[in-house]
């Protein structure tokens, strides 16, 4: 067991709703990433936070945005959701924000109709 | 940005055999180039990693060679058995941060 722990497991929405997303990440560790992986695809990086602060983001439009709190947990909020947004939803933490081991937690299946 | 291209996108192999993954990446500028092994609906798990300082990592069963010249990195799995089968991806990541850039996924299936 790797310590990084997300919720929920399993989200239905509604296309044009809203989600938020958890991540809890392993202990000692100040970095949290966020991915999208959709079915038989690998992860795309949506964006990394660094000790509250977002210290890098991937193609992703804003109307994903995320939250760091002072324990170093994590939000992924997104708005106006679409069925393209259907996906497995990642949170991996880290170390440090530099090139170090990512520990990934069991993800959030996200399905939007 | 960095781009990882990955092949192939399935294998199949006898027990015992080997199986050999390839991936090929865009910015010289990465640097880390992790390995993960993902079981259906589980998540994914790093089996490997290795620097641009390095040209080769092996672990037990596993070994890792990147070429820096030409930009690729290679997966190696020797005496492969029914417990491998699953999908490793490939990624790269550069000076900017732990960020990863992964490639498309190899489904591996080793047969008994």
């Amino acid at each position: 067991e790797t310590g990084v722990t997300q919720s929920p497991t399993h989200l239905i929405k509604t296309r044009g709703q809203q989600v938020t997303l958890r991540c809890s990440s392993q202990s000692g560790h100040n970095t949290v990433s966020w991915y999208q992986q959709a079915l038989g695809q690998g992860p795309q990086f949506i964006f990394q936070y660094y000790r509250e602060e977002e210290n890098g983001r991937g193609n992703f439009p804003p109307r994903f945005s995320g939250l760091q709190f002072p324990n170093y947990s994590s939000e992924l909020n997104v708005n106006a959701l679409e069925l393209d947004d259907s996906a497995l939803y990642l949170c991996a933490s880290s170390p440090t924000e530099m090139n170090t081991e990512a520990f990934f937690g069991q993800g959030t299946r996200l399905t939007v109709v | 940005g960095e781009n990882v291209e990955q092949h192939p996108s399935t294998l199949s192999v006898q027990e015992g055999d080997s199986a050999v993954i390839k991936c090929t990446y865009s910015d010289s500028a990465s640097n880390y180039f992790p390995w993960y092994k993902q079981e259906l609906g589980k998540r994914p798990q790093l089996i490997i990693d290795i620097r641009s300082n390095v040209g080769e990592k092996k672990d037990q069963r596993i070994a890792v060679t990147l070429n820096k010249t030409a930009k690729h990195f290679s997966l190696h799995i020797t005496e492969t058995q029914p417990e491998d089968s699953a999908v490793y991806f490939c990624a790269g990541s550069g000076n900017a941060g732990n960020m990863l850039t992964f490639g498309g996924g190899t489904r591996l299936m080793v047969k008994p």
